[in-house]
């Protein structure tokens, strides 16, 4: 398996502008999360889904930022206006239910957003 | 909501001594515990976790340990190696059977030769 795939890698873009990051889970993971991590927050839970359904998003900081998962492969993060504060590395990570409990979290590659 | 904190903030150690982090949780019904390794400029990685049915879980050097009733968690690291400097982030479970994870603030290890 190839892991969790995320484009891009690296985004420059000016304030101002839509970003769109993308994120293809590991076939047969239930689970989607979306991370930020700054040197200031940490890990930050933006927004998570289970069977593409949308669990919890109380960690989307404001209604510029909005997430999708139209199916088992594919999810997006969209920022809109972008604003120099969103600049930070963006993880999609995904992980499959075991026997009821919690697994590994599988992270992706990360995508380097900076918002000039 | 859930809080996890982490300490220390950074740690530097000589090759070959010990290391511990450790982290404290806020939500008693918490009932999963990873830790993550993070590289520079990559991805966390799982290296251990825990949960609340067991009280330590040992693979080589490194071993966690869980006191629930303190509600606090540590890694350590023995005979530490130079490979083993990166950031350490530990985690926990929200206590509504949920899975979303919260993490620690992070520790940066510095194993020096």
């Amino acid at each position: 398996d190839a892991g969790v795939i995320q484009s891009p890698r690296h985004e420059v873009t000016e304030m101002g502008q839509e970003v769109t990051l993308r994120c293809k889970p590991i076939s047969g993971h239930d689970y989607l999360f979306w991370y930020r991590q700054t040197m200031m927050r940490g890990l930050e839970l933006l927004i998570y889904f289970n069977n593409n359904v949308p669990i919890d998003d109380s960690g989307m900081p404001e209604d510029r930022f909005s997430a999708k998962m139209p199916n088992a492969s594919f999810s997006t993060l969209k920022i809109q206006p972008s604003e120099p504060r969103d600049s930070a590395v963006y993880f999609c990570a995904s992980s499959r239910t075991s026997g009821g409990a919690p697994g590994e979290l599988f992270f992706g590659e990360g995508s380097r957003l900076t918002v000039l | 909501g859930e809080n996890v904190e982490q300490h220390p903030s950074t740690l530097s150690v000589q090759e070959g001594d010990s290391a511990v982090i450790k982290c404290t949780y806020s939500d008693s019904a918490s009932n999963y515990f990873p830790w993550y390794k993070q590289e520079l400029g990559k991805r966390p990685q799982l290296i251990i976790d825990i949960r609340s049915n067991v009280g330590e879980k040992k693979d080589q050097r490194i071993a966690v340990t869980l006191n629930k009733t303190a509600k606090h968690f540590s890694l350590h690291i023995t005979e530490t190696q130079p490979e083993d400097s990166a950031v350490y982030f530990c985690a926990a479970t929200r206590g509504d059977s949920s899975y979303k994870l919260i993490f620690g603030s992070g520790t940066r290890l510095l194993v020096r030769p």
